[in-house]
């Protein structure tokens, strides 16, 4: 199984709602990573988990909450969005001690209204 | 820093014609180099990788090769075919292990 596994694959969510989206692998990876993809843009970082634990936050607005429950789950909580947080959400994972090679789900698309 | 460096597109071509997206990178090492594609509606998944001087990555028929001297790792693929419309990401990753992406190059093939 190479697979990482994100849902929901869609979400529409007012800017009073709380969701979340949530990432799986059973790849035995490490590190895992929440990116956002604006459309026609690379995939910006925005949380790295390793072995659990937040290793990297790269400046992102606490409306964003990343969980780490277990090494095969990442979630990210979503509270108080704004319309310009719309974008596709990609999880990602890769195993400790690798080149840098990332293994990507497909992708949450997220519209906030 | 690091940095990767893409030709812009789109890149509109006839199916079966030849392909090239340049990719040139900066690095203070010896970075690994990857082409990453992502199909309309997915996520990005990994083409092929190359880890160190003069290596040849390939896969479906792309290829690229980690030219040191140039720092460069153009992507190639000698007949492309319509479903090979994506978006293609060159990446770098060096020392923290996470990757630099370049700005993407969309192609487009008519049939």
């Amino acid at each position: 199984d190479t697979e990482v596994t994100q849902t929901p694959k869609h979400l529409v969510m007012g800017m009073t709602n709380k969701k979340s989206l949530k990432c799986e692998q059973h790849m035995g990876h490490r590190a895992m990573y929440w990116y956002k993809q604006k459309a026609k843009k690379p995939p910006e970082l925005m949380f790295v988990y390793s072995y659990e634990k937040l290793s990297i936050n790269e400046s992102v607005p606490s409306r964003f909450s990343p969980e780490c429950p277990n090494s095969s789950l990442l979630n990210l909580h979503l509270h108080a969005l704004q319309p310009e947080d719309s974008a596709l959400y990609l999880c990602a994972s890769s195993p400790s001690g690798g080149n840098g090679e990332l293994f990507f789900g497909e992708g949450s698309r997220l519209t906030v209204l | 820093g690091n940095s990767v460096t893409q030709m812009e597109g789109p890149v509109t071509l006839s199916e079966e014609a030849f392909l090239t997206i340049n990719c040139t990178y900066t690095a203070t090492g010896y970075p690994s180099l990857f082409w990453y594609v992502q199909y309309p509606g997915e996520g990005l998944q990994l083409l092929l990788k190359a880890t160190k001087a003069d290596d040849k990555g390939s896969n479906k028929g792309f290829e690229a090769t980690y030219r040191k001297e140039t720092t460069s790792f153009h992507l190639e693929k000698g007949s492309v075919q319509v479903s090979d419309s994506a978006v293609y990401f060159c990446a770098l990753s060096e020392g923290s292990y996470i990757p630099t992406f370049g700005r993407g190059t969309s192609l487009i093939v008519h049939p």
